[in-house]
């Protein structure tokens, strides 16, 4: 089974800080996201990552960076933690762009970090 | 502008009783469409997909969903509810292979809650 890990389940930062969310997927997938979970918004696209060093913005980007320096790992970047940005986020990834119909099974999701700060 | 609308944020149904969720999309061709589950604290597990084909698609856990081109629809069932379905509920779609990277646009989501 495909496995997409978060590296923390629960975080506490202070407003200001620089916070580093990451995420690892074990089955050589070219694409790899980042949402956000709200309740009634559903998930929103922050960014998402089609191949080792690119990156494309998605619906929310603002406040947030991202980095995949490696295949296998994505990284969420909150330059200036604000109260705004506490939230569920989730990682996920999926086989890339060269995929033919019906053999893109869609996305395998991590279980989420649950981010507050305060 | 493409869009997926779930119309029920929440639905509460008794142990044993038929569940429907109602999942609606507008895009230009028809897209491909996905069910997800998430359990509490969890993150997303998929239920089932349509790409083409058979409107009927089966999925895990019991659950099925039948697409509908003439009403833009692709809504999920169960005949019988177990306490264990208790769960949001996501409908997800994407444009056919050509311009999309793969992203999934993702509905606002229905809260399932099982009464006793």
């Amino acid at each position: 089974d495909v496995k997409v890990t978060q590296s923390s389940r629960y975080l506490v930062k202070r407003t200001g800080e620089k916070v580093f969310l990451e995420c690892v997927q074990d089955m050589d997938h070219e694409n790899m996201f980042w949402y956000r979970q709200d309740p009634g918004l559903g998930l929103r696209l922050i960014y998402f990552s089609y191949d080792v060093k690119m990156k494309e913005k998605g619906d929310i980007p603002e406040g947030y960076s991202v980095s995949r320096e490696k295949k296998e790992r994505f990284s969420l970047i909150l330059e200036s933690a604000s109260t705004n940005q506490t939230s569920m986020y989730l990682c996920a990834s999926s086989i890339g762009f060269r995929d033919v119909a019906g053999e893109n099974y869609g996305y395998t999701f991590g279980s989420g970090t649950r981010l507050t700060v305060v | 502008a493409q869009s997926v609308t779930q119309p029920d944020i929440h639905i509460t149904v008794s142990e044993g009783a038929s569940l429907e969720l109602r999942c609606n999309y507008s895009y230009g061709a028809t897209p491909y469409l996905f069910w997800y589950v998430q359990s509490p604290g969890q993150g997303l597990q998929l239920l089932l997909k349509y790409f083409s084909g058979d409107t009927l698609v089966q999925g895990i856990k019991g659950f099925e969903a039948e697409f509908k081109r003439s009403q833009s629809s692709f809504n999920l069932r169960k005949p019988s509810v177990h306490w264990s379905d208790a769960a949001e509920y996501f409908c997800a779609a994407r444009p056919p292979r050509s311009d999309s990277w793969g992203k999934l646009q993702f509905g606002a989501g229905t809260q399932v809650v099982v009464t006793p």
